[in-house]
């Protein structure tokens, strides 16, 4: 299994302003994947981020709300812009253990919980 | 719209019974079932998964049944343990038009094993 850390592990913000999500992976993979997790509610995909394109966003999420960076193979960044108390959920990455393609199970990080006052 | 429901949010066993947790979906071009457990300010961890073609799959103490007719899956778990009081999560994949696999979740199970 892939070992996966993000930073920071939870955050308090004021509204409107932005926060970036770093996730950090311990091995090369194709995909990584951003996930939200609302009090209550499952988790839902955000986008899949890709390396060296531009990341596939989920009916409901843009880009210029939740830009997403994948410089290389093991890293990824979210980014949290203009936030407002309804973006104060759980923020998720995880990865795919094989290739593309392939159905296999994801790895998920440890979350960052992000409150928006 | 729900496509992946798990129902119960929440299920007390005594330890050393059997847990059942139940999951539901509704697109019919789910064709992989992956269940996840969660523990509080940690990601979900992967358990168990089951591909269409099949109706049962057993790992350890772990058995995830699939009911494809009537969109049903379960996970069973015997002897329960009070390491496995979590958070279950039952998940769903098919490759999206973008030809990634996504996953759909469900909102999860609170499972709380009795001493």
């Amino acid at each position: 299994s892939a070992v996966i850390s993000q930073k920071p592990s939870r955050d308090i913000c004021q509204r409107g302003t932005s926060l970036t999500i770093q996730c950090q992976v311990d091995s090369q993979v194709t995909m990584m994947f951003w996930y939200r997790q609302q009090p209550g509610q499952s988790l839902t995909l955000i986008a899949t981020a890709n390396q060296g394109s531009e990341a596939t966003y989920e009916s409901g999420f843009v880009i210029d709300k939740f830009p997403i960076s994948r410089p290389n193979l093991t890293f990824s960044t979210l980014t949290v812009s203009n936030m407002s108390p309804e973006d104060s959920s759980i923020y998720l990455c995880s990865v795919d253990r094989t290739e593309k393609f392939l159905y296999n199970e994801q790895f998920f990080g440890p979350g960052t919980r992000l409150t928006v006052l | 719209d729900q496509q992946v429901k798990q129902n119960s949010p929440s299920l007390s066993v005594q330890e050393g019974r059997i847990s059942i947790l139940n999951c539901d979906y509704t697109n019919s071009m789910f064709d992989y079932f992956l269940w996840y457990k969660k523990y509080p300010a940690e990601g979900p961890t992967f358990l168990i998964s089951i591909s269409s073609i099949k109706d049962k799959n057993e790992d350890g103490r772990f058995t995830v049944f699939l009911n494809k007719s009537a969109k049903h899956l379960s996970l069973h778990i015997v002897p329960s343990q009070p390491g496995d009081s979590a958070v279950y999560f039952c998940a769903a994949s098919f490759i999206s038009n973008f030809g990634n696999e996504k996953l759909t979740f469900g909102t999860g199970t609170r499972l709380t094993i009795i001493p």
